[in-house]
């Protein structure tokens, strides 16, 4: 069975703070996918960043960077220099290279406030 | 913008009540889904279409009938539902369903059953 664990249900940081989003992951599967998606008040789902079990390259997008560890089956999300508009809620999720798209399987979401 | 809409984006009905949710994609993709988002719950994946057919129903009640046209449309039409479905249903698509394409979600209906 698969399982995504996002243990921070809230947190709040200052504006031009950097925060660091955790994401454990469990699977059996040697070949997955990691995503990170961003969902704001407004609802949808933004796409962020998909990783491959076989790239564990960290990568860095703008003040967005992720830290993929499959030693500790955890790929965390850092914004830097967080923004108000980054306020939003969070969710990493994993997926089956293979198989059905039953296997995309999301955390419960990390609510991110950036206060001004 | 992601390229999904839906429509309503909010809806308010009573449990006798038929109603139904439509979403669109001008993505070009060939896989649509739905999924059920409630408080403090994670995602849940409710139907899955790839290329106008359904592959995933998972463990759904039949008072939710999904319905998808072709590949840019899907509905979700509901009856009989109870204030327990009251939640946020978002619809997504991918280029195809099964593989590792990352889905595209629309802004969801927050659905209110009273």
């Amino acid at each position: 069975a698969q399982k995504v664990t996002q243990a921070q249900t809230e947190i709040s940081v200052v504006e031009k703070e950097d925060v660091t989003l955790d994401c454990v992951y469990e699977t059996r599967d040697t070949t997955y996918y990691l995503f990170w998606y961003k969902q704001p008040p407004s609802g949808e789902l933004v796409f962020l960043i998909r990783r491959n079990s076989f790239d564990e390259q960290n990568e860095i997008s703008g003040r967005y960077s992720w830290n993929f560890q499959k030693s500790t089956s955890s790929f965390n999300f850092t914004i830097t220099a967080s923004q108000v508009v980054d306020s939003a809620v969070y969710f990493c999720a994993l997926r089956r290279s293979g198989g059905s798209a039953r296997q995309l399987t999301f955390g419960s979401g990390t609510q991110l406030t950036v206060l001004p | 913008e992601t390229g999904v809409t839906q429509t309503p984006r909010h809806l308010v009905m009573g449990m006798t009540n038929k109603k139904s949710l439509k979403c669109e994609q001008h993505l070009g993709h060939n896989a649509m889904y739905w999924y059920k988002q409630s408080a403090k719950k994670p995602l849940e994946l409710m139907f899955v279409y790839n290329f106008k057919e359904q592959t995933e129903n998972n463990s759904v009640p039949s008072r939710f009938s999904p319905e998808c046209p072709n590949s840019s449309h899907l509905f979700l039409h509901l009856h009989t539902l109870q204030p327990e479905d009251s939640a946020l249903y978002l619809c997504a698509s991918s280029q195809v369903a099964g593989l590792s394409y990352e889905q595209y979600f629309g802004p969801g209906t927050r659905l209110t059953v009273t």
